[in-house]
């Protein structure tokens, strides 16, 4: 079973259009994120959402926005999608404990590409 | 706020060369530190991480790492590499609930 799983794994679509990214994690984690690889290969955090708490890294334009259903669960929205916004946006989840820091399971990415 | 520097872009070997892949931080808090590797179109891996205890710490694939605190530095190493080793090297340090802050990544190809 795939751990962190994310869907679509291709999404092409015009400017202006309004999108979602859906990813599940079936490790029982508490904790999930959301990056973005630009073309550079550079990582940057764009949310984590953790016991119903969201942190959002302030440089994300509003158009995005992060949604759990559950715990299993954050999907990624996405409206009036810009150029810009091309890259490959990976889901991750890890268990965030008072006493430790585990490392964080990937999804496999969704390559997004607006047109 | 943390960040992560990783000196080196684009590095080449040949099979069989010794690899050390530099990565220095900047965080006020508790060290978390990770490698993680991304082959040619697959997700990220993770490598090896530090927590705390012996600073050198031993991963998958024959790398290791070591945490020297003064320099604020831990430096991925693996003796000798192989073909299948070509990949993105990212170093990363812990955000806890504010996630991973990344370096820019090494992109390391290796040259049979």
């Amino acid at each position: 079973d795939t751990a962190v799983s994310q869907t679509p794994k291709y999404l092409v679509t015009q400017m202006g259009n309004d999108k979602s990214i859906k990813c599940e994690q079936n490790l029982g984690h508490d904790t999930m994120y959301w990056y973005k690889q630009d073309s550079k290969k550079f990582l940057k955090i764009m949310f984590s959402y953790n016991n119903k708490e969201l942190i959002i890294n302030e440089t994300v334009p509003n158009r995005f926005s992060p949604k759990s259903p559950d715990k299993a669960h954050l999907n990624l929205h996405i409206n009036s999608l810009e150029l810009g916004d091309s890259a490959v946006y990976f889901c991750a989840s890890s268990q965030v404990s008072l006493s430790s820091y585990n490392e964080q399971f990937f999804g496999p990415g969704t390559r997004l590409t607006v047109l | 706020a943390q960040s992560v520097s990783q000196h080196n872009h684009h590095v080449i070997l040949s099979e069989a060369a010794s690899l050390e892949l530099g990565c220095n931080y900047s965080y006020g808090g508790t060290v978390n530190l990770f490698w993680y590797v991304q082959y040619p179109g697959q997700h990220l891996q993770l490598l090896l991480k530090y927590f705390s205890g012996d600073p050198l710490v031993k991963g998958i694939k024959g790398f290791e790492a070591e945490f020297i605190k003064s320099k604020f530095s831990f430096n991925l190493r693996k003796p000798s590499v192989q073909w299948s080793d070509t990949a993105e090297y990212f170093c990363a340090v812990r955000g806890g609930a504010d996630g991973l802050t990344f370096g820019k990544g090494t992109h390391l190809i290796i040259q049979p």
